[in-house]
C-alpha cells in the first residue's frame, strides 16, 4: 500500500491567495483527520470526517478554512484567503475506526509545508 | 474532557542509558497509541495498546498501559543515536463536545548524545 499520499509538499504563496490541500486515504480505511503543526501550538486537529460525512470541525479555525471529502478516496482543505499565520506543516491522516473492525490507528501522510509571505 | 499530557517534555540523554517518557491521562480509555516523528518527518506508527496490562516491544523501546492508573509508560533501553526524536502518546477517548477522536500529548523530544 502506498500510505497516505498528500500533495503538494510544498507550498509557498503570499497573503491574499487561495491554498487548496489534497489527500488520499489509505484505500479502505473510513476515516480520515486534517491537522496542522507548529512549533507554537503543537499538533492540532482541524476536521475529521467519517464515512466522507464530515463529524467534528470544532478546530477549524475560522470561516476561512474549509474541508471536503466527496468521495472515500480523496480530501482537501482550503485556506481562501491565506495569512502568514496559517504557515504550518499540514498532516493528513487516516484510519479503520472499530465499527469497521479496525484499531483507529492513525496512518499520517508526509505532510504539506505551508509558507504564506 | 480527555487530557493527556507526557513528562518529560524533553529529555536528553547519554548512548547507553535507560530511560522512562510517562503519559498520563484524564478519562477512561482502554486504546493508547505511541507514535514517533524524526525533525521535518511525519509521525509514524510505534504501538498499539489495546488493554489493561497491555505491553509491546520493538527493538530498543517497549511500551505498557495501566488503564487502572490511567498511564502509559515507554521504556528506552541502552539508548543508541538513531532513537533521537519527538514521541507522542494518544489516546482514544470522548473529547468535550462528545466526539471519539485521538487527543495528542504535547510529545517527548529526546535527544540521545554519543
Amino acid at each position: 500500500d502506498a500510505g497516505v499520499i498528500q500533495s503538494p509538499r510544498h507550498e509557498v504563496t503570499e497573503m491574499g491567495q487561495e491554498v487548496t490541500l489534497r489527500c488520499k486515504p489509505i484505500s479502505g480505511h473510513n476515516s480520515l483527520f486534517w491537522y496542522r503543526q507548529t512549533m507554537m501550538r503543537g499538533l492540532e486537529l482541524l476536521i475529521y470526517f467519517n464515512n466522507n460525512v464530515p463529524i467534528d470541525d470544532s478546530g477549524m479555525p475560522e470561516d476561512r478554512f474549509s474541508a471536503k471529502m466527496p468521495n472515500a478516496s480523496f480530501s482537501t482543505l482550503k485556506i481562501q484567503p491565506s495569512e502568514p499565520r496559517d504557515s504550518a506543516v499540514y498532516f493528513c491522516a487516516s484510519s479503520l475506526d472499530p465499527l469497521a473492525g479496525g484499531l483507529n490507528e492513525q496512518f499520517f501522510g508526509p505532510g504539506t509545508r505551508l509558507t504564506v509571505l | 474532557e480527555l487530557k493527556v499530557e507526557q513528562n518529560p517534555l524533553f529529555l536528553s540523554m547519554q548512548e547507553g542509558k535507560n530511560y522512562t517518557i510517562y503519559c498520563n491521562y484524564s478519562t477512561t480509555s482502554d486504546r493508547l497509541y505511541w507514535y514517533r516523528q524524526d525533525p521535518g518527518k511525519s509521525l509514524e506508527s510505534l504501538f498499539v495498546l489495546l488493554s489493561n496490562g497491555a505491553v509491546k516491544q520493538e527493538g530498543r523501546l517497549m511500551a505498557s498501559l495501566d488503564t487502572k492508573a490511567r498511564l502509559s509508560t515507554l521504556h528506552i533501553t541502552a539508548a543508541v543515536h538513531d532513537l533521537s526524536a519527538t514521541y507522542f502518546c494518544a489516546v482514544d477517548g470522548i473529547d468535550h463536545q462528545g466526539a471519539q477522536k485521538l487527543v495528542f500529548g504535547q510529545g517527548t523530544r529526546l535527544t540521545i548524545n554519543p
